[in-house]
């Protein structure tokens, strides 16, 4: 049984533009929503993460959006440049032993 | 900081022939590390769950016997893949983590394993 729910599976966003990737999950016992992004031939490298208890965070270009009630958590990011033109993935966390649940991932392409 | 090193990062090995993959935590102590495999175009799959000093943990439908593990060190942790064959070309990733369930993990640059 999937966890967490990604969407797109893939996302071509003109450079400038705003790439907006969402997820959602049915488990109220994940303590920890983060972000990777993949570049091909790489392990996944944590971009950003949430705790459920804040409904917004912001890192620069990169802002989660977490909405408890409806169990979903999204990823915007702003001003997308060629650079971010990666595969990225929701993760949710539970509690016991930590680990993560992947989403099936988004294939970000950003052109010039 | 909290680097993990992962090597090979590719390899290249015979049918029938055993693969060993390490996972370093260069920098902090990894009380837990994980194992996954990730197929092309395809999200991480978790295999098994290593604590330092115990046996591994497998998730169901990984052959504990086929993927050996091995966490004798608490910055230290082998994958070595049994008679391995070409179904078992995949990415190999793992990360690591420090104390409490509550603590990030930290991932590898994953090992590419082709099997011919």
């Amino acid at each position: 049984q999937q966890q967490v729910k990604q969407s797109p599976q893939s996302l071509i966003v003109q450079k400038g533009g705003i790439s907006i990737i969402n997820c959602a999950y049915e488990n109220t016992a994940f303590d920890y929503f983060p972000w990777y992004q993949q570049f091909p031939g790489k392990g996944p490298a944590l971009l950003i993460a949430i705790r459920p208890d804040v409904s917004e965070k912001k890192e620069g270009r990169f802002t989660i959006s977490f909405n408890k009630s409806a169990k979903q958590f999204s990823l915007h990011i702003m001003d997308s440049q060629p650079g971010d033109s990666a595969t990225y993935f929701c993760a949710v966390r539970g509690s016991t032993l930590g680990r993560l649940y992947f989403g099936r991932g988004t294939q970000l392409t950003v052109w010039p | 900081g909290a680097v993990v090193s992962q090597h090979p990062s590719w390899v290249i090995c015979k049918s029938g022939t055993s693969v060993k993959i390490e996972c370093r935590s260069l920098d902090f102590q990894a009380t837990t590390m994980f194992w996954y495999r990730q197929f092309p175009k395809q999200s991480l799959m978790l295999m098994a769950t290593s604590n330092e000093g115990s046996k591994a943990t497998y998730e169901q439908g990984v052959e504990k016997d086929k993927f050996l593990i091995n966490h004798a060190s608490l910055t230290l942790s082998t994958l070595t893949v049994t008679s391995a064959h070409p179904e078992d070309s995949s990415f190999y990733i793992c990360s690591a983590k420090q104390g409490k369930s509550n603590q990030p993990q930290h991932f590898g640059d994953g090992t590419r394993l082709s099997i011919l």
